[in-house]
């Protein structure tokens, strides 16, 4: 079965610097997501992203987050200048038509992010 | 059921019987439902999603049932197996909204027991 992958599993970074969080999503999938989950709380969502620009994003998403799909596969979430409370779970998903029509997210397995 | 915060509701069961894990949603307006299983270290998994306009969906050793009128979803898992210990969260939406309004539940932590 198809699958979104994710990596690094784990990074480890100092605060302020920038980390660069990878994607693949499914391939016939035309809509991308990114969430977060904090350790023992709910999932989060963060970013849309469809037909190359972004379709909507939360308030955790400010400046200091970016999206990005460099080529025809990847799916990228930049955090420019990482802070102590950025540390959690983040995954990515993609859904092969719009969230709004009903369509399943199928998730990666996270990248678990540490900032210290 | 639900809860928020670092204490996840928790059930065991024994190995072979059936599991019940309930879901009381908030949004009375929600039209579609989605269950997901999270291993540890995993990501969300897709199980099941029913709409409004059914009560009841079947997948494979998994149902569905949602009621509408108390804002309530369950799932059931058939001869519950080790492999289906796991934190189980419901998410909730309007179709037609968007994916920002997928709202998801803290989940409940599933052990089966040998």
């Amino acid at each position: 079965e198809p699958e979104v992958t994710q990596t690094p599993s784990h990074q480890v970074t100092q605060m302020g610097q920038e980390v660069i969080l990878r994607c693949v999503p499914i391939s016939n999938h035309l809509y991308f997501y990114w969430y977060r989950q904090i350790l023992g709380q709910k999932v989060e969502f963060l970013v849309s992203f469809y037909n190359n620009e972004i379709s909507e994003k939360s308030e955790i998403f400010d400046d200091q987050f970016s999206v990005e799909r460099p080529d025809g596969s990847n799916f990228t979430l930049k955090i420019r200048s990482t802070k102590l409370e950025d540390s959690a779970m983040y995954f990515c998903a993609s859904s092969e038509y719009s969230s709004g029509t009903g369509s399943p997210l199928h998730f990666g397995n996270g990248t678990r992010l540490t900032v210290t | 059921g639900e809860s928020v915060g670092l204490h996840l509701p928790t059930l065991s069961v024994q190995e072979g019987d059936n599991s019940i894990i309930n879901c009381a949603y908030s949004n009375s307006a929600s039209d579609y439902f989605i269950w997901y299983k999270q291993e540890s270290g995993k990501g969300p998994q897709f199980i099941i999603d029913i709409r409004s306009n059914m009560d009841k969906r079947q997948g494979q050793r998994v149902t569905v049932l949602l009621n509408k009128t108390v804002k309530h979803l369950s799932l059931q898992i058939a001869a519950t197996q080790p492999g289906d210990s796991a934190v189980y969260f419901c998410a909730e939406k309007v179709i037609g909204g968007s994916a920002r309004q997928l709202t998801f539940g803290s989940g409940t932590q599933l052990t089966v027991l040998p």
